[in-house]
């Protein structure tokens, strides 16, 4: 199958420092990539729908000036926590769509731990 | 709001066991349900997905069947293995692209 890739996988912060974690697809361009947040033995909450060439869609009660992302290209999404706390330390986990494969078919990366001290 | 909820949370059983993790959602407008596997720290791998129109898929020792009606799916794992542990995730598809995951049942398989 098709492989998306995250950097860093882990990460540690300092309180109130922005952080940038970074989704690729390898082999396959992902019009539609995903964010996920996933807290300690919680499930996986989306938390926004990234497309790319245009505006992010947040799931209700993300705040979308505190977790950037972008899509700049078919390949490529960034999420920026901006001002890190404590609170945002999490398993943050991205996926991508291949379009070619229908429209069922998301590949998931293999997460970003970050913790904020 | 769909809601997912999987039973049991954890579970501990004997190498070479069958066993049935069970998912259930509250709507049963869904576009698909997908099981998917997660290691400890690690991301997720996709299992078995079944269509909305669909009642089961089988890849080597797992099934996974769907009963929309009932808002239930179940994972029959055949003649466990160590290997096996992890934890499984059933996620349902609301629309296209959204998935509504469960909590996840955490798997021991013991040697």
């Amino acid at each position: 199958g098709a492989v998306v890739s995250q950097h860093p996988s882990w990460v540690i912060c300092k309180s109130g420092t922005s952080v940038k974690i970074e989704c690729r697809s390898l082999d396959f361009q992902a019009t539609t990539m995903f964010w996920y947040r996933q807290f300690p033995k919680q499930s996986l909450m989306l938390m926004a729908t990234s497309n790319e060439g245009s505006k992010a869609t947040y799931e209700q009660g993300v705040e979308k000036d505190k977790f950037l992302i972008n899509h700049a290209s078919l390949t490529l999404s960034t999420l920026t926590v901006t001002s890190a706390h404590p609170e945002d330390s999490s398993f943050y986990i991205c996926s991508a769509r291949d379009p070619k494969e229908g429209t069922d078919t998301q590949y998931f990366g293999p997460g970003t731990r970050l913790t904020v001290l | 709001k769909q809601e997912v909820t999987q039973i049991p949370a954890a579970l501990s059983v004997p190498e070479g066991e069958n066993l049935v993790l069970n998912c259930s959602f509250t709507d049963s407008a869904i576009y698909n349900l997908q099981w998917f596997r997660q290691d400890p720290g690690k991301g997720l791998t996709s299992l078995l997905l079944i269509q909305s129109s669909q009642r089961e898929q089988t890849s080597g020792r797992l099934n996974a069947s769907l009963d929309k009606s009932s808002g239930r799916s179940t994972l029959y794992i055949a003649a466990s293995q160590p290997g096996d542990s992890a934890t499984y995730l059933c996620a349902a598809a609301e629309g296209t692209y959204k998935y509504i995951f469960g909590t996840g049942t955490r798997l021991k398989v013991l040697a």
